[in-house]
């Protein structure tokens, strides 16, 4: 069974300080992590990707992979109230690496940015 | 400008009526996905193409069909047979050297 668990949330953050979002996967072979940002009511926006073990910074977000303890986390620095979304964790099971078999995704955490 | 386009944003059906919805992209991507998303959840997998004239079965495909005859589209069916097709539907693409899913804006099936 394929399964990425996220904590559901709200984590309540005041604005300026850093949000951390964690995710756990099942599958020791998952080759590809993601971590995508929904406003309600709209689609998903990818913002992070990682493949290797470390960290990825983009901007005030770092994504974090550890891929021995099966976890991927989403550091958000300097919170701005327009970062407040359901943020989504997705981890291509396909054991071949290839990508192409479709996403597992999370059930998302709900981010409040406290102005 | 390239993207993933669906339509229509909203849609709403009687009970019983099989209903199209529509997946078009230009980012010249091989494979497409097909998602369903209901409220508090994750999104789950229906269908997926990985190249023309070919799709595959996803998670929850039951009471759905695809067609994959132009790279650029790929249009989902919710039949009859679909027990709980009230949800909001989201096609992606795929970008095969980074592995990343992009996604259209969505469509809401509302059926009553």
């Amino acid at each position: 069974q394929k399964e990425v668990e996220q904590n559901s949330g709200p984590l309540s953050v005041p604005e300026g300080a850093i949000a951390s979002l964690n995710c756990t996967y099942s599958d020791r072979v998952s080759q590809s992590f993601f971590w995508y940002r929904q406003y309600s009511g709209k689609s998903p926006e990818l913002i992070m990707s990682i493949y290797s073990n470390g960290d990825k910074e983009d901007g005030r977000f770092t994504a974090q992979l550890n891929k021995a303890s099966q976890y991927v986390s989403l550091l958000i620095r300097d919170s701005q109230p327009s970062d407040s979304a359901t943020y989504l964790c997705a981890v291509n099971m396909d054991s071949t690496g290839g990508g192409a078999d479709g996403l597992t995704f999370g059930k998302g955490t709900h981010l409040i940015i406290q102005p | 400008d390239g993207g993933i386009t669906q339509s229509p944003k909203y849609l709403f059906r009687k009970e019983g009526q099989n209903v199209t919805l529509s997946c078009e992209q230009n980012l010249n991507h091989d494979a497409m996905y097909w998602y369903r998303q209901d409220p508090g959840q994750g999104l789950r997998l229906i269908y997926y193409s990985q190249i023309v004239n070919d799709f595959q079965k996803g998670d929850i495909a039951e009471g759905y069909s695809v067609s994959r005859e132009k790279k650029e589209s790929f249009p989902l069916t919710v039949t009859s047979a679909q027990k709980n097709p009230t949800a909001f539907y989201l096609c992606a693409s795929l970008n095969d050297r980074t592995y990343e899913q992009y996604f259209g804006p969505g469509t809401r099936l509302t059926v009553t």
